[in-house]
């Protein structure tokens, strides 16, 4: 079992559609969860944190389920700038990074 | 923010010889760094944690005699691809987390090599 799962994707959305991606990690110690972006050929680039909380950023919102070792985020009003691949990203003991296979989303007009 | 510097961008280099890539930390200090590797449309695959002053850890699969990695400085990791062969031909990206003060990985511009 990979230590970090996502959505499978490709999501292709209209421009405003509202899309969710979901990951779920093996290691129940892991301590810090974001969402990283990945434009093509560039490097990846962070989108924002995961908290139990749940947190918003604008048409994001990511949230954490510690019990289910679950992970999502949310994406309202889809916009055609927001095609790329979203990385689920986790960070375990001793400074190590997971990544996720990553989702790639197509926001069409 | 933290800003990590990786050079070069892209190189192109002939079969069999070596490859030396760099990665360093502008303004804070990395003591583990890691390297990962991306074939096209895959995702990243972390290749080794490379830890100052210290030998590398390698993941399963990935051969330390032909990726070495030297982390001599708290601001500086390199990756040698030694007798590189098409096979390498990747994107290769580092990242750093300050150990002091932050959980986010800070990442590289990457690596585009291509052996031909």
């Amino acid at each position: 079992r990979k230590e970090v799962e996502q959505d499978p994707g490709p999501f292709n959305v209209p421009e405003g559609a509202t899309v969710a991606f979901n990951c779920t990690y093996s290691n129940s110690a892991s301590q810090s969860f974001f969402w990283y972006r990945q434009d093509c050929r560039k490097e990846p680039k962070l989108l924002m944190s995961v908290y139990s909380s749940g947190n918003e950023d604008g048409r994001f919102t990511a949230q954490l389920n510690r019990a289910s070792q679950y992970i999502s985020l949310l994406i309202r009003d889809s916009k055609l700038s927001d095609s790329a691949t979203y990385l689920c990203v986790v960070h375990t003991g001793g400074f190590k990074t997971i990544f996720g296979a990553g989702t790639r989303l197509f926001v069409k007009a | 923010g933290a800003v990590v510097s990786q050079h070069p961008s892209r190189v192109i280099c002939k079969s069999g010889t070596s490859v030396k890539i760099e990665c360093r930390s502008l303004d804070f200090q990395a003591t583990t760094m890691f390297w990962y590797r991306q074939f096209p449309k895959q995702s990243l695959m972390l290749m080794a944690t490379s830890n100052e002053g210290s030998k590398a850890t390698y993941e399963q699969g990935v051969e330390k005699d032909k990726f070495l990695i030297n982390h001599a400085s708290l601001t500086l990791s390199t990756l040698t691809v030694t007798s590189a062969h098409p096979e390498d031909s990747s994107f290769y990206i580092c990242s750093a987390r300050n150990a002091f003060s932050s959980t986010e990985a800070f990442f590289g511009q990457g690596t585009r090599l291509t052996v031909v």
